[in-house]
């Protein structure tokens, strides 16, 4: 079946530095991919999304390339903030369907 | 506009015990869902909806049920409560454009324990 693989967290970075979270997928047919972000006891918000190959979503900095040769959606930022301290989600959505990677733990320090 | 609302916040329950939690938007979204999450393992979908009347099981469906008698609603009832369900419920709904759901707004959560 369909599914989403994410790094494992937590990544700790200092400010400025870049970020890369990995985010690989398994689906037929051609999905939507996302990324969503979640602060501490809030719901999900969607960061950026691509609904075809090739496509870049961007949002805040973020970044994140559908590439279908790979299925991989990573995530990058070239310099991050300690307001960016949160969990992230890699998701695909297919068939009406959506999966979710098991989060990503990002800590920045000052 | 509230968008998506959740109630209650947080919920206990007793082994057995039977209840629904309350979702609500006011997008007029076609599609809605429900998820629990867990800790390391994301968020996984129990059942949604394409619209009024229109119902499917996502990955973990057993022990839940819903409807949807209207668009604005879609509430998920636990029959026989186990510990097993004691989980972070989020209730998330979405625009349809053709057959495809997009981006999904997600609600504030209900937290419920099992004992």
């Amino acid at each position: 079946g369909d599914s989403v693989t994410q790094m494992e967290g937590p990544v700790t970075l200092s400010e400025e530095a870049f970020l890369t979270i990995n985010c690989t997928y398994t689906a037929t047919g051609y999905p939507s991919l996302f990324w969503y972000v979640q602060y501490p006891g809030e719901g999900l918000q969607l960061l950026l999304k691509a609904t075809k190959a090739d496509d870049k979503g961007s949002n805040k900095g973020f970044e994140a390339t559908y590439r279908k040769e790979t299925t991989s959606f990573h995530l990058e930022k070239g310099s991050v903030q300690v307001s960016d301290s949160a969990v992230y989600f890699c998701a695909l959505n297919n068939f009406n369907k959506f999966y979710f990677g098991s989060g990503t733990k990002l800590n920045v320090k000052p | 506009n509230a968008g998506v609302t959740q109630t209650p916040k947080f919920q206990v329950l007793k082994t057995g015990q039977s209840m629904t939690l309350q979702c609500a938007q006011d997008m007029n979204h076609e599609y809605m869902s429900w998820y629990r999450q867990d800790p390391g393992m994301g968020l996984r979908l129990i059942h949604y909806s394409v619209g009024a009347g229109i119902t499917d099981q996502g990955e973990v469906p057993n022990g839940y049920n819903v409807s949807r008698s209207t668009t604005e609603d879609f509430p998920l009832r636990l029959l026989s409560a186990a510990p097993s369900q004691t989980s972070v419920y989020f209730c998330a709904s979405s625009p349809s454009t053709g057959q495809k759901p997009y981006e999904q707004y997600f609600g504030p959560g209900t937290r419920l324990t099992v004992t």
